[in-house]
């Protein structure tokens, strides 16, 4: 278990639809990472948080967004989905920045599903 | 913009024999480090390499780091079933996000 827990596991939903994933970090980390897995486009950073604030933006779709609550916790929203956004959807979290070692721990995971 | 290379992307290897996974960025980064995936599963952190020429052992896997030459080599030594998985090298970015190599696909078969 990495301590990062994320919520759903699983999530079936319409195309048009709006979707929040969710992701406890591990207790005393401040970065949050959002990562997309999908078979054919691997594995794609969108978005970084550190201690509340962005700090830095991958490959996020506009109709995508996230943010890190003062807990931090953060969520990802996902709105009119396209069959196209289905995939594993992970966050990760690390202790912060300006740290000589930066190594993330993954959560389990939100398998999407857009039908 | 960081740019991380795997190969093979695919490997078929039968068990006792060794092999070495290879992983390529493009600029400047001390910091590598290596996961493994089984399908379907979380990504598992096996090894952090943090300063040039830095090696790291845990059982048959081997990774290390050379930075001149920005290259980091994930050898397997006589391979075991269990070791069937997805292999991904990430490379920190210049703001600690880490930017994924495109995996590699272990297959160990008898």
């Amino acid at each position: 278990d990495s301590g990062v827990t994320q919520t759903p596991k699983h999530l079936i939903t319409a195309t048009g639809q709006r979707v929040t994933l969710r992701c406890s970090p591990r207790s005393g980390d401040l970065s949050v990472y959002w990562y997309q897995q999908s078979l054919d486009q691997g594995l794609q950073f969108l978005i970084q948080y550190y201690n509340g604030e962005e700090r830095a933006k991958g490959n996020i779709l506009e109709r995508f967004s996230a943010q890190q609550f003062p807990d931090l916790h953060s969520e990802l929203n996902l709105s009119s989905l396209e069959l196209g956004d289905s995939a594993l959807y992970f966050c990760a979290s690390s202790v912060g920045l300006g740290r000589t070692n930066t190594e993330a721990f993954f959560g389990q995971g939100t398998r999407l599903t857009v039908v | 913009e960081l740019k991380v290379e795997q190969n093979p992307l695919f490997l078929s290897m039968q068990e006792g024999k060794n092999y070495t996974i290879y992983c390529n960025y493009s600029t400047t980064s001390d910091r590598l480090y290596w996961y493994r995936q089984d399908p379907g599963k979380s990504l598992e952190s096996l090894f952090v390499l943090l300063s040039n020429g830095a090696v790291k052992q845990e059982g048959r896997l081997m990774a290390s780091l050379d930075t001149k030459a920005r290259l980091s080599t994930l050898h397997i030594t006589a391979a075991v079933h269990d070791l069937s998985a997805t292999y991904f090298c990430a490379v920190d970015g210049d703001t600690d996000k880490l930017i994924f190599g495109t995996g590699t696909r272990l297959q160990v078969f008898p």
